[in-house]
């Protein structure tokens, strides 16, 4: 069955800095990987997701991720982070079938402080 | 145009008490979720149904039952409600299967006293 494991459940970071959010995963088959993003009080929203191809994948608000199969990994980075990225990352992970659901990591909580 | 909405958006209720929770996806969306998010954030999925049909039914206690009356809305029953179901509860829709994007709702926070 697959797995997520995030590294580190509160991440600071100041208002300008490199935004570094681990992810690590376990799947016995090729995985379908995705970054929500949790702002207080909301529901989840995508940020990226990756499926097949790009291993670098690029999504929403500056943020993105690289798949490195070798070390089972899903990092998401952002260069420069900015007050309005405070909030809950999760990391999760498919195996692609349509029974299977979506695992989630335990999320990461992102600060940034001025 | 909410493309995901769920009522109540709080709910707080007395032990013992029978609950529902309703969502509703406007996106033409084939397959709808039911999450549960603890205090600490952790979120776990509950059901799922693809085209009014149970698809995963994960661990759940049988005091929780889901009911899709058509393929836009999936509401969720809880009977006999303990003060283990507080938490916040999501609803989400998918095109079809879990590979592609899920769009959540904006929660239910349910309170059991």
């Amino acid at each position: 069955a697959q797995s997520v494991t995030q590294l580190g459940s509160h991440v600071s970071v100041s208002e300008g800095a490199l935004v570094l959010l681990r992810c690590n995963y376990s799947s016995s088959v090729p995985p379908y990987l995705f970054w929500y993003v949790q702002y207080p009080n909301q529901g989840l929203q995508l940020l990226l997701k990756y499926t097949t191809g790009a291993t670098l994948v690029k999504g929403i608000n500056g943020f993105e991720a690289e798949f490195k199969k070798s070390e089972t990994s899903f990092h998401l980075t952002k260069p420069s982070a900015h007050m309005s990225d405070a909030a809950e990352y999760f990391c999760a992970v498919s195996e692609g079938s349509g029974n299977t659901p979506l695992v989630f990591g335990k999320g990461t909580r992102l600060s940034v402080i001025a | 145009d909410t493309a995901v909405s769920q009522t109540p958006k709080y709910l707080v209720t007395q032990m013992g008490n029978d609950k529902s929770i309703k969502c509703e996806q406007n996106l033409g969306h084939d397959t709808m979720y039911w999450y549960k998010q603890d205090s600490k954030k952790f979120l776990k999925i509950m059901f799922s149904y693809n085209n009014k049909e149970l698809i995963i039914n994960e661990t759940v206690p049988n005091r929780f039952s889901p009911k899709s009356p058509d393929k836009a809305h999936l509401n969720l029953h809880i009977n006999s409600l303990e003060l283990g179901d507080s938490a916040v509860y999501f609803c989400a829709s998918s095109q079809r299967a879990a590979t592609d994007t899920q769009y959540f709702g904006p929660g239910t926070r349910l309170t059991v006293l």
